[in-house]
């Protein structure tokens, strides 16, 4: 099956700073990589997804670029605010019709002030 | 809207005992999905349903039941609990691509 690594395990960025968060899948057929963000105590939330036709994708500070031949994908973080501070998981599976995504263990940004 | 809501939000069980957590949606999505998480280790997949009367295992089905009889409900079942279960355990639902969670439930076996 699908395997899916993460790092960092933890960040820890001054507010203003960009932040890089990265994982590495194992299943070349995977085709989908979404990017949730979990506040403390809250459920997870979609930020960001991107499938393996594309290359790159932006939603204002947030960015997720796609390597299909290295197998990895990262999440961009520009211009931290506080409130980004939250644990982000990236995720990825064969499709994105029904989604049996198998997820990183997570990453801990800390945004301080 | 409600979205996902799942029962009850806290919960705490004897070693050999059983429950099941709810889960219901009212977006109309074919999907659902029961992860469960632990410190530090990501959601891990329980089981999951592609539509009414269709469930199959996940990564982690073991000491787990689950039934969906309609398109709305997803409940999980425990049978005998063991500490290995103690966690926060998410119920999901997707139309396409995005999951869309409940707000968790989190059960402790002593």
């Amino acid at each position: 099956g699908e395997n899916v690594e993460q790092h960092p395990s933890t960040l820890s960025v001054q507010e203003g700073d960009s932040a890089v968060i990265k994982c590495t899948y194992s299943d070349s057929a995977s085709n989908y990589f979404p990017w949730y963000k979990q506040e403390l105590g809250k459920r997870p939330q979609l930020i960001i997804d991107i499938r393996s036709n594309v290359g790159e994708k932006k939603d204002q500070r947030i960015a997720v670029t796609l390597n299909k031949t290295a197998k990895h994908f990262s999440l961009h973080i520009t211009e931290t605010q506080p409130e980004d501070s939250a644990v982000y998981f990236c995720a990825a599976s064969r499709n994105s019709g029904y989604s049996t995504l198998t997820f990183g263990k997570g990453t801990m940004l800390l945004v301080s002030p | 809207n409600a979205g996902v809501t799942q029962t009850p939000k806290f919960r705490i069980l004897k070693i050999g005992q059983s429950m099941t957590l709810q889960c219901t949606q009212d977006m109309n999505h074919n999907y659902m999905y029961w992860y469960r998480q632990d410190p530090g280790m990501g959601l891990k997949l329980i089981y999951y349903s592609v539509g009414a009367g269709i469930t199959d295992k996940g990564e982690v089905p073991n000491g787990y039941n689950v039934s969906r009889s309609t398109t709305e409900d997803f409940p999980l079942r425990l049978e005998l609990a063991a500490p290995s279960q103690t966690s926060v355990y998410f119920c999901a639902s997707s139309y396409s691509g995005e999951l869309f969670f409940g707000s968790g439930t989190q059960l402790s076996v002593l």
